[in-house]
């Protein structure tokens, strides 16, 4: 039982974009559309930013998207804001018979 | 409005034992899978258990497997996690966390969180 391969940290410059990888195996990431990213600011509860690859919950910004190619899914943040410095983790569905959900190592977000 | 308020956490000893509740408002408790995930201090996040609306199918990570038990009480709207033979790495927050629709994979809801403490 392995967590998702995530970048330990990313930064960027206000106004840039950046791109977190997440990758997982065939009985997740690679199996399944069923991919969520996760936004949490120091002291509070993860917040869902993107669910099933690249769908955006209401009151998200469009500033967030997701994709996937193979056994890696991917968070992009355009236009980078003060306000994105945070934690950021993936999750997928996996296959094995006896667990449900695999997360993420996490990746910290600096705005430079 | 969905609202997941957890209870329970608190300092154990090694080897104790622990129940956390997580009682839920806002949307029909009964229809949704319902789960548990920690996360250590300064650690990332950790799946813990799932269990189904029935509580049909019920799912542990292989780190608590045989020491905690998930369960629900859909007339009460309630959600627990019994702990037991604790560990001081199972110190953690414990959120408890709701699916993001019927049906549907991945977690799309989250409560505030209980801090669990073993230690001697």
């Amino acid at each position: 039982q392995s967590a998702l391969t995530q970048p330990a940290s990313v930064s960027g410059s206000p106004g840039q974009s950046i791109t977190i990888s997440c990758t997982g195996t065939s009985s997740d990431v690679g199996g399944y559309n069923y991919v969520s990213w996760y936004q949490q600011h120091p002291g509070k509860a993860p917040k869902l930013m993107i669910y099933d690859v690249s769908n955006r919950p209401s009151g998200v910004s469009n500033r967030f998207s997701g994709s996937k190619s193979g056994n890696t899914a991917s968070l992009t943040i355009s236009g980078l804001q003060a306000e994105d410095e945070a934690d950021y983790y993936c999750s997928s569905y996996t296959s094995s018979s006896t667990l449900r959900y695999v997360f993420g190592t996490g990746t910290k977000v600096t705005v430079l | 409005e969905v609202q997941l308020v957890e209870s329970g956490g608190g300092l154990v000893k090694p080897g104790g034992s622990l129940r956390l509740s997580c009682a839920a408002s806002g949307f029909t408790f009964s229809s949704y899978s319902m789960n548990w995930v920690r996360q250590a201090p300064g650690k990332g996040l950790e799946w813990v258990s799932s269990i189904s609306s029935s509580s049909s199918y019920i799912y542990y990570a292989d780190s608590v497997k045989g020491r905690f038990t998930i369960s629900r009480d859909n007339a009460k709207n309630s959600l627990y996690l019994q702990m037991n033979s604790l560990r001081a790495e199972d110190t953690a927050v414990y959120y408890c966390a709701r699916d993001r629709m019927v049906g549907a994979t991945g977690v799309g809801y989250w409560g505030q969180g209980t801090l669990v403490t073993v230690s001697s």
